[in-house]
């Protein structure tokens, strides 16, 4: 399978602890970003990524948050301090910048998070 | 960056009628991109239309959007049961490429 791939796909936690998802993209796409989705709710923008720079943050992303990608290929997601808001869907996704304005990104299957 | 608003919120429909759902936003875009999100595969990418495109098809799915109007709609024929999902559009979110997701249509195909 050569899509987008995360890990774990499912996380549980108590409150406090520190959690790192993995996301490893379609390997020729230079694009990464990271959503987050909650019951109900369409994925909501945290951060991105072009290679290995991280050029966009959201405010949902707190200083808790931290996104790495390190070599522009695999990222990681870190959350600090978990908190019961933060249980949610992560969805990983890339794509690959082409110089038009067109943008399909391929998403990953997600990290469900439960923080208890 | 501004989000789209879908509706219906909830369709329920039988397996061969059409569904259709629509998608309204605000200010002037480039694209509208939309995706479909059923437990089993995840969030896939349908069908992204231009804004110099009026109609767009792919296989059971048909896209128009009307720029003077500022929607959008999806025209799924003759569903079926694994057509069941929900459906977000998904407008750009101005720099770097990122796009902003609606709060979607949940359809259910009732077999």
């Amino acid at each position: 399978d050569t899509g987008v791939s995360q890990d774990p796909r499912h996380k549980i936690t108590k409150r406090g602890q520190n959690v790192t998802f993995r996301c490893d993209p379609i390997s020729e796409h230079n694009r990464l970003y990271w959503y987050r989705q909650t019951l109900g709710q369409g994925p909501e923008f945290l951060t991105y990524f072009q290679n290995e720079a991280q050029l966009e943050k959201s405010r949902l992303l707190s200083d808790r948050f931290s996104a790495e990608r390190p070599k522009g290929s695999f990222s990681t997601l870190e959350i600090q301090r978990t908190e019961q808001g933060d249980s949610a869907m992560y969805l990983c996704a890339s794509s690959l910048s082409t110089g038009s304005r067109d943008n399909e990104q391929f998403f990953g299957p997600g990290t469900r998070l439960t923080v208890l | 960056s501004q989000q789209g608003e879908e509706d219906p919120q909830a369709l329920s429909i039988q397996e061969g009628e059409n569904a259709t759902m629509n998608c309204s936003y605000k200010t002037s875009i480039n694209n509208l991109q939309w995706y479909r999100q059923n437990s089993g595969r995840g969030l896939v990418h349908l069908i992204l239309i231009r804004s110099n495109e009026r109609e767009k098809h792919s296989g059971r799915l048909r896209v128009t959007l009307d720029t003077s109007k500022k929607s959008s709609s999806l025209l799924i024929t003759a569903s079926r049961a694994a057509d069941t999902a929900s459906y977000f559009c998904a407008l750009p979110g101005g720099g770097y490429q990122k796009v902003t997701f609606g709060t979607g249509t949940k359809l259910q195909v009732i077999p």
